[in-house]
């Protein structure tokens, strides 16, 4: 069974930019989540879908960042503009209520 | 969700028992211990989770005090691939999905 797909693994921009980073969840997974990972820190929860509604945005910075997963399966997250700060690894993640969640290899981004 | 406390880092011999603690007194009776470790550069991987009762897999076993207050996750042979950030998470399955909160970790390092 393929795992949580993510691309690109590597991204480097320069700030004021627009990114975008796309995710695969394992087929039937009805829940997907995006996170945040800092340099030596734990992920931090952005963002998390049922099929194609977002459930939970609450730590997603709106001004920014968006995200959406049309038909329930494939999922973009967008940052317009990006700023230095927003260097990290951005991971994705899907699950089959109850189970557990699956993570993919995370795309790294790098703001210049 | 409750909070988790680990130490920062750990060392272990290549071929003993790795021995990684959680305290998490303040756990509530419904919230979950799950364990993930994440390698350097890949996403989180799922290790083993439980609630009451020590559990078993072919990775890992996990015991919980009879208090819940603490757990100890186990690898029992480590190898140098074992060599992680081992995070300790107490969650609760929210209506379709579980809300993970990652802390910083326990750094493993397993050494010949």
């Amino acid at each position: 069974e393929a795992g949580v797909v993510q691309s690109p693994r590597y991204k480097i921009i320069e700030k004021k930019q627009p990114v975008a980073f796309w995710c695969n969840p394992i087929s039937g997974h009805n829940t997907l989540y995006w996170y945040l990972q800092n340099l030596g820190q734990g992920p931090e929860l952005l963002i998390r879908y049922e099929n194609e509604e977002a459930v939970d945005d609450s730590q997603l910075p709106k001004d920014r960042f968006s995200a959406e997963r049309l038909k329930g399966v494939d999922s973009t997250l967008k940052i317009q503009p990006a700023e230095l700060g927003d260097s990290a690894v951005y991971l994705c993640a899907s699950s089959n209520y109850p189970d557990t969640q699956y993570f993919g290899p995370g795309t790294r981004l790098t703001v210049l | 969700d409750a909070k988790t406390t680990q130490p920062t880092s750990m060392d272990c011999a290549e071929g003993r028992a790795a021995n990684l603690p959680c305290n998490h007194s303040t756990i509530s009776g419904n919230e979950y211990v799950y364990w993930y470790r994440q390698i350097h550069s890949q996403g989180p991987q799922y290790i083993i989770h439980g609630l009451k009762n020590n559990e078993t897999n072919e990775m890992a076993s996990l015991i919980i005090t009879e208090d819940r207050k603490s757990s100890t996750l186990i690898l029992p042979h480590a190898t140098l691939r074992d060599t992680a950030v081992y995070y300790c998470i107490a969650a609760l399955f929210t209506g379709g999905g579980n809300k993970l909160t990652f802390g910083t970790g326990t750094q493993l390092k397993v050494e010949l």
